[in-house]
């Protein structure tokens, strides 16, 4: 069991080149999340998912795409990559965000991938 | 708007002594859910412990506690017996979901708390 991986882990862009990281779970989760990590502000939601073929903006969605097209992956992509975009992507994934149902709401991030846009 | 503010950037405390984190959040809801992350320099993030707002009794995990102060919308970490691999960023999240797929979701961190923990 995996849990949570992303690909990839390191990733330098120059600015106005476009790539895709690809976030993978093998829990059967139906939610998924993309977040990015930057010095002094913690996590910020960036999309999110709750099932296959839905997404849904977060908090700082703009610069950003995503898909959903199979249940065990998230896709996100920059289009036009700026230095603004530099950061540390995670990717996370949960059951259900049901509060009915016990413990499914707790998040399982992924390792992390590194991006730096030059 | 929801907030979350950890307001202890970094903290040191000795091995086997015990440490509490805070954190403050700021909200209209009445049913939420808190937790506290650990994410080591290995950069994973780990779930050390959650809390439903609707319950009053603290959570517990090992030597992980929180004292959970609903009408002060506080929710404190307590570290018992610290061990080096305790050294860690700790992040404070407040979680929200609307009812039905179309709700608005809401998972908001602070900006964490850097503890080292010393031999």
């Amino acid at each position: 069991n995996a849990g949570v991986t992303q690909t990839p882990k390191f990733r330098v862009l120059k600015t106005g080149q476009s790539m895709t990281l690809l976030c993978a779970q093998d829990m059967n989760h139906e939610y998924m999340y993309w977040y990015r990590q930057d010095p002094g502000m913690g996590l910020r939601l960036i999309h999110y998912s709750v099932g296959e073929g839905t997404t849904a903006k977060g908090e700082v969605p703009d610069g950003y795409n995503v898909s959903r097209l199979k249940k065990q992956n998230f896709l996100l992509g920059l289009e036009s990559a700026a230095p603004s975009q530099t950061s540390v992507y995670f990717c996370a994934s949960s059951y259900s965000i049901d509060p009915g149902l016990a413990d499914t709401d707790t998040q399982y991030f992924g390792p992390g991938t590194r991006l730096t846009v030059l | 708007a929801q907030t979350v503010t950890q307001s202890q950037p970094e903290m040191s405390v000795q091995e086997a002594e015990t440490v509490t984190l805070s954190c403050t959040y700021d909200t209209s809801e009445n049913n939420y859910y808190l937790f506290w992350y650990k994410q080591p320099p290995s950069r994973q993030m780990i779930l050390v412990i959650r809390q439903e707002a609707y319950k009053q009794q603290n959570a517990t995990e090992n030597r992980f506690s929180v004292n959970f102060q609903k009408a002060a919308k506080s929710f404190s970490l307590k570290i018992s017996d610290s061990q080096l691999g305790d050294t860690a960023m700790y992040f404070c999240a407040f979680m929200k979901h609307g009812l039905g797929i179309g709700g608005t979701y809401k998972y908001i961190f602070g900006t964490g708390t850097r503890l080292k923990v010393l031999a």
